[in-house]
């Protein structure tokens, strides 16, 4: 699976969008990009996923570069509830459920 | 409909025991991977069973082991425990899980293991 590369934190307003960048340079043309969160104590929890279009769903919306080298995670109107890990991460269709997860942004959202 | 359950939720061994933990997952889903979670390695891939078949494994010693029901449920073992086994262990379930990539993964809360 190809590599990602997040910053390790960054803050964020109540009420304000957050946009979480990811790099992963070296995806593969039949490698989708998937972001998980985890909140402290919880299993990870699925956010969204795309290929080569931005999507968008009720959690967030995903914009994915032309070249698909990057992407960018966003939260519309974070809340204190959305203080947690995001997790960006690149999928083979070969490799099944097996998640390669890197270090994540630990995201504060703070009033 | 409900989430992917894990059990127990804490448990505390010593080392040279062995532990079993178990996972339920949601109704209709058929594979089920598990993940160990630690502060100095992060969330890990150990295995996926798929039709009570092992089809994807991660790299960890043959210690750690698991096996699928026929209902889907999962089991993992740890036998011989060691210190540096404490962590998070998860348990996700998919639909298929091979073969796509259009599939989500749901996690469970985990099985927190200390081990003494």
């Amino acid at each position: 699976d190809a590599k990602t590369t997040q910053p390790p934190s960054m803050d964020c307003a109540e009420g304000r969008a957050a946009n979480l960048p990811c790099n992963h340079s070296t995806i593969s043309g039949n490698e989708y990009v998937y972001w998980y969160r985890q909140i402290h104590s919880q299993g990870p929890q699925y956010i969204i996923h795309g290929l080569k279009n931005n999507e968008t769903n009720e959690m967030a919306s995903l914009i994915i570069t032309e070249d698909r080298k990057s992407s960018t995670l966003i939260l519309p109107h974070a809340t204190l509830r959305d203080t947690a890990v995001y997790y960006c991460i690149v999928v083979q269709k070969a490799a099944g459920n097996k998640l390669t997860f890197g270090g994540g942004t630990r995201v504060l959202v703070k009033p | 409909k409900a989430g992917v359950t894990q059990t127990p939720r804490y448990l505390i061994k010593t080392r040279g025991q062995q532990v079993t933990l178990s996972c339920s997952p949601i109704s209709g889903h058929r594979s089920v991977s598990w993940y160990q979670q630690t502060p100095g390695q992060g969330l890990q891939f150990l295995f996926e069973y798929f039709s009570e078949t092992q089809r994807n494994k991660g790299n960890f010693p043959g210690r750690f082991s698991g096996r699928q029901f026929s209902n889907s449920r999962s089991e993992m073992n740890v036998s011989t425990l060691e210190l540096g086994d404490s962590a998070l262990y998860l348990c996700a379930s998919s639909l298929v899980g091979r073969g796509t990539t259009n599939e989500k993964l749901f996690f469970g809360s985990g099985t927190q293991l200390s081990v003494l």
